[in-house]
């Protein structure tokens, strides 16, 4: 099990402004990094599984970008709106084998 | 859209019992697998299923823990003799063949008294 970390751990944003979080995972022996939005009493929701060093993916006003060397990922979200309010978890996939290990997540409010 | 379902959605059962949670993943999945997420800690591994048997299991998923998917359809985790610290959510998933994303379930949350 790879240790995953995501910071911070909670972030309260007024809608209409844009932020971001981070996820650190190990860097040997990397092969996908996932992100998953988490919304109470539902199941966690892919958002992007990413793979190449440099990659970046965009859903809507949800961005990732990912570097794969220093082992970070970034979760951008642009003009927030109360619906983005979530738990964003990210998860990290060895090249040894598929399992997900996950950080505690980032959990997103926000304020209208 | 297809979707991974389970059930029971939440079980409360007493110290020593047996309990089987059950999924029906997406059915052109062929990776399964079941996490578990106690209260104010992180989501974990317990364990993946392919081609009828158990791929990888962690150190948490012992003899107490098995998984069969006995009819093709169901995939099941059952629990032997459950303890206190059994208590948890537990999710089922199915991995997409060709982006590797995992679909979730809503969750079996178990209670264990």
């Amino acid at each position: 099990i790879l240790n995953v970390e995501q910071s911070p751990q909670s972030l309260h944003v007024q809608e209409g402004d844009s932020t971001n979080f981070t996820c650190s995972f190990p860097s040997s022996n990397f092969y996908a990094l996932h992100w998953y939005r988490w919304e109470t009493a539902k199941s966690p929701e892919a958002l992007f599984v990413m793979t190449l060093n440099g990659d970046e993916k965009k859903k809507g006003r949800i961005s990732a970008t990912l570097n794969t060397k220093e082992g970070y990922s970034y979760l951008y979200i642009k003009g927030s709106q109360p619906e983005d309010s979530a738990t964003y978890l990210c998860a990290s996939v060895g090249a040894n084998d598929y399992k997900l290990s996950f950080g505690a997540g980032t959990t997103v409010t926000v304020r209208a | 859209e297809p979707e991974v379902t389970q059930t029971p959605s939440h079980q409360v059962t007493q110290m020593g019992q047996e309990v089987i949670l059950r999924c029906v993943p997406i059915s052109n999945h062929l990776y399964f697998y079941w996490y578990r997420q106690i209260l104010g800690q992180k989501v974990e591994f317990l364990v993946s299923f392919y081609n009828n048997e158990i791929s990888e299991k962690s150190e948490i998923f012992d003899d107490q823990f098995s998984v069969e998917r006995p009819d093709g359809s169901n995939f099941t985790l059952k629990i032997r003799s459950t303890k206190l610290e059994d208590s948890a959510m537990y999710f089922c998933a199915s991995r997409a063949i060709h982006t590797g994303e995992l679909f979730f379930g809503e969750g079996s949350r178990l209670t264990v008294l």
